[in-house]
């Protein structure tokens, strides 16, 4: 079966770090991505691993661990531009499988 | 265009109608995908276009969805007899081929279709 976890709603400060969690449990695997929805709006692209480890693109860092079915965002800095939902995606062959999504809410 | 436009941007249909939505991808892209989105969710796979061929449909519900691209390009996502269920953002998606680029070919997605079928 396809299973992505991600918890369902975040909070932080702004100018502050949160790390959101992703686990997944696909039938194949060629790539995790994380895309960033704002309410009414079409996902966005963030950051793709295929290999394990980090990948940094200023202040949004994605890290994977295939042996864990394990991946994190992380968000440096908040702001308030950064509430959002956050979709983690497993790319099995072609189609990508969407977790259900991680409601961040940065507060002042 | 730069990105992908869908057509319309809101539906309002009554239950049992056949409903249209339009799909334009960037240019260039050969790889058009579809997805459902309901409140609170993901978006959830329906159907995978590579050039004109439907490479994977394994993702629509039943017999009333429907999908073209008869000229690799825009793409068209058909239902038949609606159902209030039916109710949804539809997203559609456009990428490069799978494996063209080392970078993953992320899916770059249009602002979607809002139906409401009453």
């Amino acid at each position: 079966g396809q299973n992505i976890d991600q918890p369902t709603e975040m909070t932080a400060t702004e100018g502050a770090i949160v790390q959101i969690n992703c686990t997944y449990q696909t039938s194949g695997f060629n790539g995790l991505f994380w895309y960033q929805q704002h309410a009414g709006e079409a996902p966005t692209f963030l950051s793709y691993n295929v290999l394990d480890g980090l990948e940094e693109k200023g202040r949004f860092s994605s890290f994977l661990s295939r042996s864990k079915g394990y991946s994190y965002l992380l968000l440096k800095e908040l702001q308030m531009k950064d509430s959002a939902s956050y979709l983690c995606a497993v790319r099995g062959t072609d189609k990508l499988i969407f977790g259900t999504g991680t409601r961040l809410q940065v507060f002042p | 265009g730069a990105g992908v436009s869908q057509t319309p941007s809101n539906k309002v249909t009554e239950k049992g109608k056949y409903v249209e939505l339009r799909c334009d991808p960037i240019s260039g892209h050969t790889a058009l995908y579809w997805y459902r989105q309901s409140l609170g969710q993901g978006p959830e796979f329906l159907i995978y276009f590579q050039g004109t061929g439907a490479a994977d449909d394994s993702g629509l519900p039943n017999d009333r969805f429907f999908a073209v691209r008869p000229e690799g390009s825009v793409s068209t996502l058909k239902i038949q007899r609606t159902e209030r269920g039916d109710s949804a953002v539809y997203l559609c998606a456009s990428s490069l081929k799978p494996g063209t680029s080392g970078r993953g070919d992320e899916q770059y997605f249009g602002p979607g279709t809002r139906l409401t079928v009453t």
